[in-house]
């Protein structure tokens, strides 16, 4: 879905960098997340956040930090970036009402 | 805490094949099912869903049928394409109380390639 769009779509970045990944919505949709996606585990929530002043963290949130700018941005921080953090990420927002997720395209992250 | 397990793959395929994907989970209580697929290059997409029991989802030929007595949905499709070939993630949502359904717990998903 075009809607949810993440940038940058590809970053390969140094060990102990500062990185964001920004991903942004047309759809509307209070609710946005965070996921990890790794090779043979699935994804992972990372944090989510149901309208612009609540945060919550998921299962796997340790080196990660988020900020809702507003409803329709939802920005992912890497303090201080770590090789076992190189994984695809996505982005994803849900609506009440509507029984399902729309994802975004996804940002390769490569720590070095 | 809520768990989905996906059967081993990589899956390899002749076109017009049968094709299951198992799918289990354990949670604690009334979740919704989704199978999500993931094109090559591209975000997940909804393939299709059940939330309670014995409900069928399905969709662009597949299906898959809520069954809560053995804890699974499993996904099928009776005759495979090559367009087919991608990774399927099995989730679930704990739609209980109006959770959120973007609040997923997925399976670790399985690769399937559809030769011609």
């Amino acid at each position: 879905d075009a809607d949810v769009t993440q940038t940058p779509r590809n970053r390969i970045t140094k060990t102990g960098k500062r990185i964001m990944l920004e991903c942004s919505q047309t759809k509307g949709h209070d609710r946005m997340y965070w996921y990890r996606q790794d090779p043979g585990l699935g994804l992972r929530l990372i944090y989510y956040s149901f309208d612009v002043k609540d945060i919550n963290k998921g299962e796997i949130s340790d080196g990660y930090s988020v900020s809702r700018q507003a409803q329709a941005k939802f920005s992912l921080s890497l303090e201080s970036a770590i090789p076992n953090q190189t994984a695809l990420y996505f982005c994803a927002t849900s609506e009440a009402g509507q029984r399902r997720a729309f994802f975004g395209q996804g940002t390769r992250l490569t720590v070095v | 805490g809520d768990s989905v397990t996906q059967m081993e793959g990589p899956v390899t395929l002749s076109e017009e094949a049968f094709l299951t994907i198992n799918c289990t989970y354990t949670a604690t209580g009334y979740p919704s099912l989704f199978w999500y697929v993931q094109y090559p290059g591209e975000g997940l997409q909804l393939l299709l869903k059940a939330t309670k029991a014995d409900d069928k989802g399905s969709n662009k030929g597949f299906e898959a049928t809520y069954r809560k007595e053995t804890t699974s949905f499993h996904l099928e499709k009776g005759s495979v394409q090559v367009s087919d070939s991608a990774v399927y993630f099995c989730a679930l949502s704990e739609s209980a109380g109006g959770t959120s359904y973007g609040k997923l717990t997925f399976g670790q998903g399985t690769i399937l390639t559809v030769h011609p």
